[in-house]
């Protein structure tokens, strides 16, 4: 099957700073990436779809000043959190849709803003 | 919006045992999938169904899509440790075949 890779799998950083998280369909082109947030014991929730070349489409309550999305290329999709917060910790998870019956998901990044 | 409740929430059984779960939409739905996701990790498909009263299996696993269209089963037979983890059903929004909405989650658990 696809393989969607996720950079990085973890991350601690301090409150008021910024992350970016990648999200690389490694062995196809990928037309639309998703993003997809987890809090624990709890669902994924779709935040924003990113398609190659054009703005994000962001969920309602969904800030998209907060949470920016750059899906520069075919293969990369990003996801930047801006001036994290400890609310904002969390398991980002991205999928990558090519064309095809299905989307494939990446194996999450865990952030803890401290 | 649309909204997939699954049941039951979580679950312990033994090794070996069978294990039934379901997923109810408020609307309806023309695809349904059922996703295994293990702790840290992202979601993985088991089974995609595509049309109403379809029974797949894949392996232990058996999947049906409801004929109402609003609701869908996964039955594991004979259970293993692996089994364990969360077991979430999916259906595309409306106009976007790739574009999910999740389910609860059921959270399955196996004892020797």
């Amino acid at each position: 099957g696809a393989v969607v890779s996720q950079h990085p799998s973890w991350v601690i950083c301090k409150s008021g700073t910024s992350v970016k998280i990648e999200c690389r369909s490694l062995d196809f082109q990928a037309t639309t990436m998703f993003w997809y947030r987890q809090f624990p014991k709890q669902s994924l929730m779709l935040m924003a779809t990113s398609n190659e070349g054009s703005k994000a489409t962001y969920e309602q309550g969904v800030e998209k000043d907060k949470f920016l999305i750059n899906h520069a290329s075919l293969t990369l999709s990003t996801l930047t959190v801006t001036s994290a917060h400890p609310e904002d910790s969390s398991f980002y998870i991205c999928s990558a849709w090519g064309g095809g019956t299905e989307a494939f998901f990446g194996q999450g990044t865990r952030l803890t803003v401290v | 919006g649309q909204q997939l409740n699954q049941s039951p929430q979580s679950m312990f059984i033994q090794e070996g045992e069978d294990v039934s779960m379901n997923c109810t939409s408020s609307s309806i739905f023309n695809t349904w999938l059922w996703y295994k996701q293990d702790p840290g990790e992202g979601p993985v498909l088991l089974i995609a169904l595509y049309k109403a009263g379809e029974l797949t299996s894949n392996g232990r696993l058996t999947a049906q899509f409801g004929i109402t269209r609003k609701d869908s089963f996964l039955n594991i037979s004979a259970s293993i440790p692996s089994d364990v983890g969360i077991y979430f059903c999916a259906g595309p929004n409306t106009g976007t075949a790739s574009k999910l909405t999740f389910g609860t989650g059921t959270r399955l658990q196996v004892t020797l």
